[in-house]
């Protein structure tokens, strides 16, 4: 698979207040994918990027990848306590399996 | 579409007994994958299936693991003997492809006495 690293690891946000999780990776990725687990819940699929440099909004949400495609980022715009979960960026394509990143445990303070 | 199906959501066990955890993934996933999620290790996978067929077992921790899957609706992932150690979620998903979408199932959250 191909190997990402997510930072931060865990974020406390006052609700309001923007949060942005970063994925990165020594490789070139194929794609990038991102889920977020709400808590007591299971992974759910939010996105994937393909294109070099690609930028996706859903919402306050915003997906980019990076121009060398071997970066990711998630930024959340004015936190809202229904933001709360666990965001995972995972890559993989080809003969290869999903690879999931750590994930960024978001916690927002009302 | 239900979704992906598992079963038991629950199980609490004493150490030394048998564990069976069931998955049904969705209808036309050739792809059927075995995690585990603890607080220490993330999100980890097991094992994973293509028709039906193991294709990458690397990740099963012990002789104590094993999984089947004997159709295309059907996957078992069964832990003998359990172990304390061995408390955890224990998510199924499935995918058309192998570096494509995956949908998880509920989980089943499993602990060991």
């Amino acid at each position: 698979g191909q190997q990402v690293m997510q930072i931060p690891q865990y974020q406390h946000v006052q609700e309001g207040e923007d949060f942005t999780t970063y994925c990165n990776s020594s490789t070139t990725l194929s794609n990038i994918q991102w889920y977020k687990q709400r808590p007591g819940g299971h992974p759910v699929f939010l996105i994937q990027l393909v294109k070099s440099g690609e930028v996706k909004k859903q919402k306050r949400l915003t997906f980019q990848f990076g121009e060398a495609k071997k970066n990711s980022s998630l930024h959340i715009t004015a936190t809202q306590t229904t933001d709360v979960g666990t965001y995972f960026c995972a890559s993989g394509a080809g003969s290869y399996q999903l690879t999931f990143g750590k994930g960024t445990k978001l916690s927002v303070i009302p | 579409d239900a979704g992906v199906i598992q079963s038991p959501r629950h199980e609490v066990t004493e150490m030394g007994q048998e564990v069976t955890l069931r998955c049904k993934p969705i209808s036309g996933h050739d792809y059927l994958f075995w995690y585990r999620q603890t607080m220490m290790r993330g999100l980890e996978l097991l094992i994973y299936f293509n028709n039906n067929v193991p294709i990458d077992d690397s990740g099963m921790p012990e002789d104590r693991f094993s999984a089947k899957m004997p159709n295309a609706s059907f996957s078992t992932l069964k832990i003998q003997p359990s172990e304390p150690r061995d408390s955890a979620v224990y998510f199924c998903a499935s995918s058309f492809q192998v570096g494509q979408t995956q949908y998880f199932g509920p989980g089943t959250r499993l602990l060991v006495l």
